[in-house]
């Protein structure tokens, strides 16, 4: 069974400072997606990374993918009040068109930035 | 706005009511999927449809029943559920899947189920 494990679960801190989370599993993704959801709303992608080693970013935020593409992590810079939500990675298994379909879910970072 | 739309955003019902939930895509997209979020518990994918066929059903219960008239939209028909059943319910639509990247999911914003 594929996981994902995402650390930390919960994290408070304030505007201004840096910050990175964790995206692990023991399984290779052909590639990994990451979203942020705001409270009352849906998730809503952030950037998906495909090659191992890969590095992408989003202005204040910068995204990794493991080189062995089994690990990501996004650290952000600065944090602002903005940026507070719940972030998900989700990792996807090209193989099939169906397979593709199911992503497997990590549990999220709930993370708070405190003006 | 994501352009995939759910309603209604909040629903209290009892456990002898029969509702439904409505999504509505207007981007296109062939895959509509439906999820659940629970506290502690990571999306779970309850079913899937592409091109309006079911195409994935993960052992959900036959109190959920899903339709897809159209591509553009999917309902969650709900009867005689259980408190447990209670929370967030996504629904997303995807483009036809291609290269490596897996199929992006663009979610509405949800339905916040309480079953009393």
């Amino acid at each position: 069974t594929q996981l994902l494990e995402q650390s930390p679960q919960f994290l408070s801190i304030q505007e201004g400072e840096n910050l990175t989370v964790y995206c692990n599993s023991s399984s290779v993704f052909s590639s990994l997606q990451w979203y942020r959801q705001e409270p009352g709303e849906g998730p809503v992608l952030l950037v998906t990374v495909v090659t191992g080693g890969e590095v992408k970013k989003l202005k204040r935020l910068t995204f990794q993918f493991g080189d062995a593409r089994k690990d990501s992590s996004l650290h952000i810079t600065a944090a602002q009040p903005g940026d507070t939500g719940l972030y998900l990675c989700a990792g996807a298994d090209a193989g099939t068109e169906k397979d593709n379909r199911k992503l497997i879910w990590g549990l999220g970072t709930s993370l708070a930035v405190n003006p | 706005e994501t352009g995939v739309t759910q309603t209604p955003r909040h629903l209290v019902m009892g456990m002898t009511n029969k509702k439904s939930l409505k999504c509505e895509q207007h981007l296109g997209h062939n895959a509509m999927y439906w999820y659940k979020q629970s506290a502690k518990k990571p999306l779970e994918l309850m079913f899937v449809y592409s091109l309006e066929e079911r195409v994935e059903n993960n052992s959900v219960p036959s109190r959920f029943s899903p339709e897809c008239p159209n591509s553009s939209h999917l309902f969650l028909h709900l009867h005689t559920l259980q408190p447990e059943d209670s929370a967030l319910y996504l629904c997303a639509s995807s483009p036809r899947h291609s290269g490596r990247a897996g199929n992006i999911q663009y979610f509405g914003a949800g339905t916040r189920l309480s079953v009393l």
